[in-house]
Formats: C-alpha cells, sequence, structure tokens
C-alpha cells in the first residue's frame, strides 16, 4: 500500500506568497484530517473532512487559510497569503473511522521567509 | 488546545531497560491513542485503548488506562536504539486531540 501521500516535502516562501499544499489519502478511508505541527503548540487539528465534506475547521487559524477536498483521493490546503507565522510541519491523515487510528502521511515542511 | 499531557517531556534510557511515559487528560473520553513520531517522519500509530478497557498489550507495549484519574502509562519493555523517537498520546471525545509528547532517546 501507498499510504498517505504528500506534496511538497518541503517548501520554502517568501511572505505574502500563495502556499499549496496537497494530499492523497489512502484508497478507500472515507475520513481526511489535516494538522499542523510546530514546537510551541505541538500537533493541532486544523480541519477534517467525511466523504470529501468539512465537517470541522474550527482550528483553522485565519481566513487565509482554506482547504479543499474535491474528491476522494486528493486535498490540498491553501495558505494565501502566507506568513512567517505559518512556518511548521502540516500533516495530512486518513481513516476509516473518525474514532478510530489514523494513517499519517510523511509531511510537508513549510518556510515562509 | 491540547488534551493530553505527557510525563515526562523527556526520557533517556539505556537499551534493554523499560521506559514508561504517562499521559493525563481532562475531559471524558471514548478512547486514547498512541502514537510514535521518528525525527523528521510522521506519525506511526501504535495502540489503542477504549474507554471501557484497563490494560492493553501489543508486542513489547503496554498500555494501562485509568478513567477515574484520567491518566494513561505506555510502557516499552526491552527497549531497543530503534525506540528512540517522539510518543504522543492522542484523546478521542469528539474529535482526537494530541498531547506534547515523550522525547524518548534510548542509548545502545
Amino acid at each position: 500500500d501507498a499510504g498517505v501521500i504528500q506534496s511538497p516535502r518541503h517548501e520554502v516562501t517568501e511572505m505574502g506568497q500563495e502556499v499549496t499544499l496537497r494530499c492523497k489519502p489512502i484508497s478507500g478511508h472515507d475520513y481526511l484530517f489535516w494538522y499542523r505541527q510546530t514546537m510551541m503548540r505541538g500537533l493541532e487539528l486544523l480541519i477534517y473532512f467525511n466523504n470529501n465534506v468539512p465537517i470541522d475547521d474550527s482550528g483553522m487559524p485565519e481566513d487565509r487559510f482554506s482547504a479543499k477536498m474535491p474528491n476522494a483521493s486528493f486535498s490540498t490546503l491553501k495558505i494565501q497569503p502566507s506568513e512567517p507565522r505559518d512556518s511548521a510541519v502540516y500533516f495530512c491523515a486518513s481513516t476509516t473511522s473518525e474514532a478510530g487510528e489514523l494513517f499519517f502521511g510523511e509531511g510537508s515542511r513549510l518556510t515562509v521567509l | 488546545s491540547q488534551q493530553g499531557e505527557e510525563d515526562p517531556q523527556a526520557l533517556s534510557i539505556q537499551e534493554g531497560e523499560n521506559a514508561t511515559m504517562n499521559c493525563s487528560y481532562k475531559t471524558s473520553i471514548n478512547n486514547l491513542q498512541w502514537y510514535r513520531q521518528n525525527s523528521g517522519r510522521g506519525l506511526v500509530h501504535l495502540i489503542l485503548i477504549r474507554s471501557n478497557e484497563r490494560e492493553k498489550h501489543s508486542g513489547r507495549l503496554r498500555v494501562t488506562l485509568d478513567t477515574s484519574k484520567k491518566s494513561s502509562s505506555l510502557l516499552i519493555t526491552a527497549s531497543r536504539a530503534a525506540d528512540t523517537a517522539s510518543y504522543f498520546c492522542a484523546t478521542y471525545g469528539n474529535k482526537l486531540v494530541f498531547g506534547a509528547g515523550t522525547i524518548l532517546r534510548v542509548k545502545s
């Protein structure tokens, strides 16, 4: 199995630029989660989807952040405009059960200069 | 905000020793999960314990859950250098919330 696939693995951009992070969940998983990991705040849940529908986006920090899931095999997390405080590792995870184990991708490390 | 709080923040042991990590949480939960994260990698699920269970085993891992004290512990027996990683507890109430993690270093 390919697992959860995230791209890019590393992204360095300048403040004000648009950033798009991508995620392909495991086939057959109908829940998809976006988390952000920083040293200061740990792992934070940003948003999650069930059957491509956003269920809880209360963790999305600001209107600069948006997430979409146009189909069962693809999701994006977009930051526009990016700021240095957005620097973090962004993880995508998928699962078949909201309360069950999550399968994480390897993460996208974002650095905003 | 983080639900689970791990203790200790960091732990350094010799290969072959046992490692115990603790997790405390604040509100009622449906289940509690433990994950491992190697440096620069994604999290890997280790074990899930439901709120009506008290103990669970998986290979060298033993997890206990005390809902009256709102706490859990993860025991890794006969540790190996490859166990060096960060370990996170995550509690599921209506969503999965992760603690800050324990950094485990196993010296060979």
